[in-house]
């Protein structure tokens, strides 16, 4: 079965300091989809970014990049010059191709404090 | 806004109630799912229906079931409440019956029971 795995249960970092939060997944599927939720203090639950098994390639939004390494079955999240509003719980979350609701496995988050 | 709608936002009911979440897929979403979220478990995936039937079951306790209706809406109910089933209830849609393009989430229900 698939795992995820957020090592960092807290980071605290001060504003505009940059910062990474590590994501580790395991999966037997070659085919598989990884994301990364963010969840502010207000609870909601807001999608960031979505990435394919076959697409390597880093993104870059803004201040958010993510690094995906099969190699090393990682798909880290960067924050760069880190704000206040950035404060959170990031969730990452992996799914097996073609999978139903009860194969979406969410890391168990890690909450980013960042501090004027 | 995401497009998913929950309420209540906040419940409070005491232990032994039962209660109705009720959740409102985006526009053209076909599958509903929800979570528990509390604090020393995590996200807890319990159910998915896609297009009017259950699809997907996960650790959902005997005392809760939901159905998803004609107009896609779904509502989670919650009976015999103790107060560990005190927690953030999400729901989230899709468009189709599969995970791979994620989910957007509702702004979820916080149920306190006392």
């Amino acid at each position: 079965a698939q795992k995820v795995t957020q090592a960092q249960t807290e980071i605290s970092v001060v504003e505009k300091e940059d910062v990474t939060l590590d994501c580790v997944y395991e999966t037997r599927d070659t085919t598989y989809y990884l994301f990364w939720y963010k969840q502010p203090p207000s609870g909601e639950l807001v999608f960031l970014i979505r990435r394919n098994s076959f697409d390597e390639q880093n993104e870059i939004s803004g201040r958010y990049s993510w690094n995906f390494q099969k190699s090393t079955s990682s798909f880290n999240f960067t924050i760069t010059a880190s704000q206040v509003v950035d404060s959170a719980v990031y969730f990452c979350a992996l799914s097996e191709a073609f999978d139903y609701g009860q194969n979406f496995v969410f890391g168990p988050g890690t909450r980013l404090s960042v501090l004027p | 806004d995401s497009g998913v709608t929950q309420t209540p936002k906040h419940l409070i009911t005491a232990t032994g109630q039962r209660v109705t979440l009720r959740c409102s897929p985006r526009s053209g979403d076909l599958s509903v799912y929800w979570y528990q979220q509390s604090l020393d478990q995590g996200l807890q995936f319990l159910i998915q229906y896609y297009n009017g039937e259950e699809r997907a079951k996960g650790n959902i306790l005997e005392r809760f079931s939901a159905q998803q209706f004609p107009d896609l809406h779904s509502e989670l109910n919650l009976s015999s409440l103790e107060l560990g089933d005190s927690a953030l209830y999400f729901c989230a849609s899709s468009r189709g019956g599969r995970t791979n393009y994620g989910y957007t989430f509702g702004s979820g229900t916080r149920l306190t029971v006392v």
